[in-house]
């Protein structure tokens, strides 16, 4: 699975716009961009995920660059419940074991 | 649906004993995992089961046993407790060829 690269830590103000990248640049052509998040204490929750078009539910938006070397995800309007630690993982989709490789995240900080 | 279950939530033990983690879920996922999770550390995958009767190891096994009697059930036996496995361990579920998983609320495990 390709490995990815996110910021350690980053800070948002309630109700603004909450970006997190994630750098894949050894993404393979059948690998997927999954982001989970973990909010102190609880296990992981998925967020979403994407192939190369930009994807959005009911949570947030992934924004997949032309190349797959880069993604963005997006939380509209960041709230206090989002102040989380968030993954993003790379990987074929039904490719046999779906174990995942967690990484160490980024970790948000929702401000009032 | 209650999803994934884990007991017990919390557990202290002494070096040496042995105990048994218990991971359950109603969504009849083929795919079960465990996780372990140390202070500021991603996630680490224990074991992992692709169905009934099959199991395979992740990248941190040793001292730890695991078997697939039933789709819902996934145990996970410690033989021999010792300190070094203090953490916290998280199970999850999830559907053949999808690679989105459903996480339990974690098991808090403590060796004195």
């Amino acid at each position: 699975d390709a490995k990815t690269t996110q910021p350690t830590s980053m800070d948002c103000a309630e109700g603004r716009a909450a970006n997190l990248p994630c750098n894949h640049s050894t993404i393979s052509g059948n690998e997927y961009v999954y982001w989970y998040r973990q909010i102190h204490s609880q296990g992981p929750q998925y967020i979403i995920h994407g192939l190369k078009n930009n994807e959005t539910n009911e949570m947030a938006s992934l924004i997949i660059t032309e190349d797959r070397k880069s993604s963005t995800l997006i939380l509209p309007h960041a709230t206090l419940r989002d102040t989380a630690v968030y993954y993003c993982i790379v990987r074929v989709e039904g490719g046999g074991s779906e174990k995942l490789v967690f990484g160490k995240g980024t970790k948000l900080t929702v401000n009032p | 649906n209650a999803g994934v279950t884990q007991t017990p939530k919390f557990q202290v033990l002494k070096t040496g004993q042995s105990m048994t983690l218990q991971c359950a879920q109603d969504m009849n996922h083929e795919y079960m995992s465990w996780y372990r999770q140390d202070p500021g550390m991603g996630l680490r995958l224990i074991h992992y089961s692709v169905g009934a009767g099959i199991t395979d190891q992740g990248e941190v096994p040793n001292g730890y046993n695991v078997s697939r009697s039933t789709t819902e059930d996934f145990p996970l036996r410690l033989l021999s407790a010792a300190p070094s496995q203090t953490s916290v361990y998280f199970c999850a579920s999830n559907r053949a060829g999808r690679s989105e998983q459903f996480f339990g609320p974690g098991t808090r495990l403590t060796v004195l």
